[in-house]
């Protein structure tokens, strides 16, 4: 049961580069997000999705993209690479009632130079 | 606004020794909410969580963490802290209307076991 799969675990962007970060699941579950996570910050929601075709931003969109074609795939693109986007970033992925918890990725660490 | 805090960035407790993380949210509904423990280069695993219902809740690992609604908190604590215990844990609350299960997580509490 492999859960929640991120892709890549690091990589370094130049400023102005474009890079898509992958998340798939297996569970079937309906709702995923998008978290970044910075040091003494938690994590701040970047975007979730609450089906296939269903998207929405969440506290930290400015600067990506997401798109939702299927259950287990939830893409987040990074159009023009900032330095203020090196970051932490987790997907996650829930239940219909979301409340049940999440499970979470192990991670993506992006460095922009 | 909902807002969640735990006012202590960084713990340092005795190997053997009781354990206590504070966490204080703000929302205006009955509240979900959950502790997530993150070890170095991992992703959140899921402590524990409470919906409803009996106010003190127990989790994997052998923590627990009570409700109380008057304080607005859900400290998390545990008898007696092991090495591998060293780690961050976040406090979140659920939010959002019809079942988005959008979380909003603390600032994170770093905890350090000393031998």
């Amino acid at each position: 049961n492999a859960g929640v799969t991120q892709t890549p675990k690091f990589r370094i962007l130049k400023i102005g580069q474009s890079m898509t970060l992958q998340c798939a699941q297996d569970m079937n579950h309906n709702y995923m997000y998008w978290y970044r996570q910075d040091p003494g910050m938690g994590l701040k929601l970047i975007y979730y999705s609450v089906g296939a075709g269903i998207t929405d931003k969440g506290e930290v969109p400015n600067g990506y993209n997401v798109s939702r074609s299927t259950t287990e795939d939830f893409p987040l693109r990074l159009e023009l690479a900032a330095p203020s986007q090196t970051s932490v970033y987790f997907c996650a992925s829930s239940t219909i009632t979301g409340g049940l918890g999440y499970t979470f990725g192990s991670g993506t660490r992006l460095t922009v130079v | 606004a909902q807002s969640v805090t735990q006012p202590d960035i960084h713990i340092t407790v005795s190997e053997g020794a009781s354990l206590e993380l504070r966490c204080n949210y703000s929302y205006g509904a009955t509240p979900y909410l959950f502790w997530y423990v993150q070890s170095p280069g991992q992703g959140l695993q899921l402590l524990l969580k409470y919906f409803s219902g009996d106010t003190l809740v127990q989790g994997i690992k052998g923590f627990e963490a009570e409700f109380k609604r008057s304080q607005s908190s859900f400290n998390l604590r545990k008898p007696s802290v092991h090495w591998s215990d060293a780690a961050e844990y976040f406090c979140a609350v659920g939010v959002g209307s019809g079942n988005t299960g959008k979380l909003i997580f603390g600032q994170g509490t770093t905890l350090q076991v000393k031998p």
